[in-house]
């Protein structure tokens, strides 16, 4: 069946420091790829999404891009914060696109 | 996007006890659906709820555990029932986008301790 894994963490940065967050995927047909991101105590947002191949998701200064020869979708940003803290989820639609498959989930801690 | 609510937050409940969740959203919705999240762990999607008929259930889930009730387009609840420290978890609720259904919006949450 079609399944996320994603980098362990935790994470650990300073701030202004380069994040990458691994995401490989295996899916059947074209899923869209998501990343999702939960702050603390709160529920999960939508970070950014690509639907097919070599689309690039950004948002917030995030970026992923949808990569079908490694059946990959990390995560980037060039300089985080300290607001960035919080937990990072990968995941893919599913059965015709109603279903989602979510990754374990990486926390990242961002230090001033 | 939609705006959705759950009630409650936050609970500790004794063991053998039930708890209803309750799910409302902004603006009607086709499909919503039920996670839980044990803690450190990711997102397990326990069943989808249907207006107007029975839930789907995922694997590993039953409807006499987690009984789930659809009333119209804005809201849902889900009940744990005679909980256990087992069932301790986030329970979330969310709802497929209207314009992108591969998109799902969340609620905040309801965190369950049972003692």
């Amino acid at each position: 069946g079609n399944s996320v894994t994603q980098m362990e963490g935790p994470v650990t940065l300073s701030e202004e420091a380069f994040l990458t967050i691994n995401c490989t995927y295996t899916a059947t047909g074209y899923p869209s790829l998501f990343w999702y991101v939960q702050y603390p105590g709160e529920g999960l947002q939508l970070l950014l999404k690509a639907t097919k191949a070599d689309d690039k998701g950004s948002n917030k200064g995030f970026e992923a891009t949808y990569r079908k020869e490694t059946t990959s979708f990390h995560l980037e940003k060039g300089s985080v914060q300290v607001s960035d803290s919080a937990v990072y989820f990968c995941a893919l639609s599913d059965d015709g696109g109603f279903k989602t498959i979510f990754g374990a989930g990486t926390r990242l801690f961002v230090k001033a | 996007s939609a705006v959705i609510s759950q009630k409650p937050s936050r609970d500790i409940c004794q063991r053998g006890t039930s708890l209803t969740i309750q799910c409302q959203v902004d603006s009607q919705v086709t499909m919503m659906f039920w996670y839980r999240q044990q803690p450190g762990q990711s997102l397990t999607l326990i069943a989808t709820a249907n207006q107007g008929s029975e839930a789907t259930y995922e694997s590993g889930f039953v409807i006499d555990k987690f009984p789930i009730s659809r009333p119209n387009l804005t809201f849902s609840t889900l009940t744990v029932s005679n909980m256990s420290p087992e069932d301790s978890s986030i329970y979330l609720c969310s709802v497929a986008g209207s314009g992108s259904t591969d998109t799902q919006y969340f609620g905040p949450g309801t965190r369950l301790t049972v003692l």
